[in-house]
């Protein structure tokens, strides 16, 4: 059965603070990784992860994808209270046009 | 229009009772895709339409649950005979699909449901 895990479920950090964020994956014949940024109710498109897009990188937000250990991280420097948020994680198979989603870890930065 | 939108933002209703969901995509998106989200887990897929037909449909949770969708653009979701376990938040997602980055899904604000 295809899986994706989460880790941590939540986090709290001080502005400023780097924080990383972890995801594992399972599915079968991987096309694509994928991370949300979900502050309300719409998640919104962070990155698109593939075999031939490894990692990724906006601002603040960058993101690696390991696809012999089957897992990717997103990191986020110089944290802001603006970046408080569930961050989703979905992967993408080849045969089927659904994304499976994590649980989310939910991210709170303190002022 | 600018993004996929989604109706009523928020719906209470009571146990027994059906409820019609709608979604608007991204104007000129062949595909849709439904969600739900309850409280504390990620997104759970339910259906994907590409274009008019639903090619799965496999996240249906029982038969009580429906969906449509007309002239490739707007689709509704219906629950009949709701229970308090239909709470969630219900997501509707659009894309592109055959045109550069299909794998990204475009995501409406949800609709809030409440079952009482």
């Amino acid at each position: 059965e295809d899986k994706v895990v989460q880790s941590p479920l939540s986090l709290v950090v001080h502005e400023g603070d780097t924080v990383t964020l972890n995801c594992s994956y399972e599915v079968t014949n991987f096309r694509s990784l994928l991370w949300y940024k979900q502050e309300k109710k719409a998640p919104t498109f962070l990155f698109m992860l593939t075999s031939s897009g490894i990692e990724k990188k906006s601002g603040r937000l960058s993101s690696i994808l390991d696809k012999k250990e089957l897992f990717s991280i997103l990191n986020i420097t110089a944290t802001q209270t603006g970046d408080s948020a569930v961050y989703l994680c979905a992967v993408k198979g080849t045969g089927f046009q659904k994304l499976v989603f994590g649980t989310g870890t939910r991210l709170l930065v303190s002022p | 229009g600018a993004g996929v939108s989604q109706s009523p933002s928020n719906k209470v209703t009571e146990k027994g009772k059906d409820v019609e969901l709608r979604c608007d995509p991204i104007s000129g998106h062949t595909a849709l895709y439904w969600y739900r989200q309850s409280l504390g887990q990620g997104l759970e897929f339910l259906i994907y339409f590409q274009g008019n037909s639903a090619p799965d449909k496999s996240g249906l949770p029982s038969d009580r649950f429906s969906a449509e969708r007309t002239g490739g653009s707007v689709s509704t979701l219906t629950i009949q005979r709701t229970q308090q376990e239909d709470s969630a938040v219900y997501l509707c997602a659009s894309n592109l699909l055959g045109v550069g980055g299909p794998d990204t899904q475009y995501f409406g604000p949800g609709t809030r449901l409440t079952v009482l």
